[in-house]
């Protein structure tokens, strides 16, 4: 199982580039979600997903487009780099909530992204 | 329940147990998690604890909820060099947005041989 795969793993942008982060999973998991992780802020969510064609704004979503035309992909878009948008990037996904157990997410590797 | 504090360093000698601890301000909380991330690679689930619950074992890893005091612990009984990684706590909810986690800022385990 491939799991959660995130591409690129590296990526480095000037100021005022765009680019789109790609996220797909092969779990059939209905909700998908990122976050960017900064030295001692920990992780804190963009946007997030709970199925095709739904998309909600997380606690940091300035500066970032998702969209979810599929189950599987989960794109996000920087929409106009900024140096303070150089960080780690991790997608991730869970299925169902069902039985009382909520499921657990599941990460991929991540994008190391520097704007310079 | 946004606010999930961690103390973010920790040492110990190989052999020796580890206790991370996390606090918690929500106690509608239902679910707890621990995550752990290695050098250059995602969050991989360690282990949870349903907010019924007050203890939980596998094999060296043992989660402490005290519910009273909104405390989780995770104890990892005879640690490894290759316990070395960052630790994420997070929280979740019943009935919340599908899957949507809260994480505190990782705890940093290190250990000495």
């Amino acid at each position: 199982n491939a799991g959660v795969t995130q591409t690129p793993k590296f990526q480095v942008l000037k100021t005022g580039q765009s680019m789109t982060l790609q996220c797909a999973q092969d779990m059939n998991h209905e909700y998908m979600s990122w976050y960017r992780q900064d030295p001692g802020m920990g992780l804190r969510l963009i946007h997030y997903s709970v199925g095709a064609g739904i998309t909600d704004q997380g606690e940091v979503p300035n500066g970032y487009n998702v969209s979810r035309s599929t189950t599987e992909d989960f794109p996000l878009r920087l929409l106009s780099a900024a140096p303070s948008q150089t960080s780690v990037y991790f997608c991730a996904s869970s299925g169902s909530f069902a039985g009382g157990q909520n499921s657990p997410l599941h990460f991929g590797n991540g994008t190391r992204l520097t704007v310079t | 329940g946004e606010d999930v504090e961690q103390s973010l360093f920790l040492s110990v000698r190989e052999g020796d147990s580890s206790v991370i601890n996390c606090t918690y301000t929500d106690s509608s909380s239902t679910y707890l998690y621990w995550y752990k991330q290695e050098p250059g690679a995602g969050l991989q689930l360690l282990t949870y604890i349903f907010s019924n619950m007050d203890m939980k074992q596998d094999q060296r890893l043992t989660v402490l909820l005290n519910k009273k005091d909104k405390h989780l612990s995770l104890r990892i009984a005879d640690t490894q060099t290759g316990d070395s990684a960052i630790y994420f706590c997070a929280e979740g909810y019943r009935g919340s947005t599908l899957g949507r986690l809260y994480f505190g800022r990782g705890t940093q385990l290190t250990v000495w041989p």
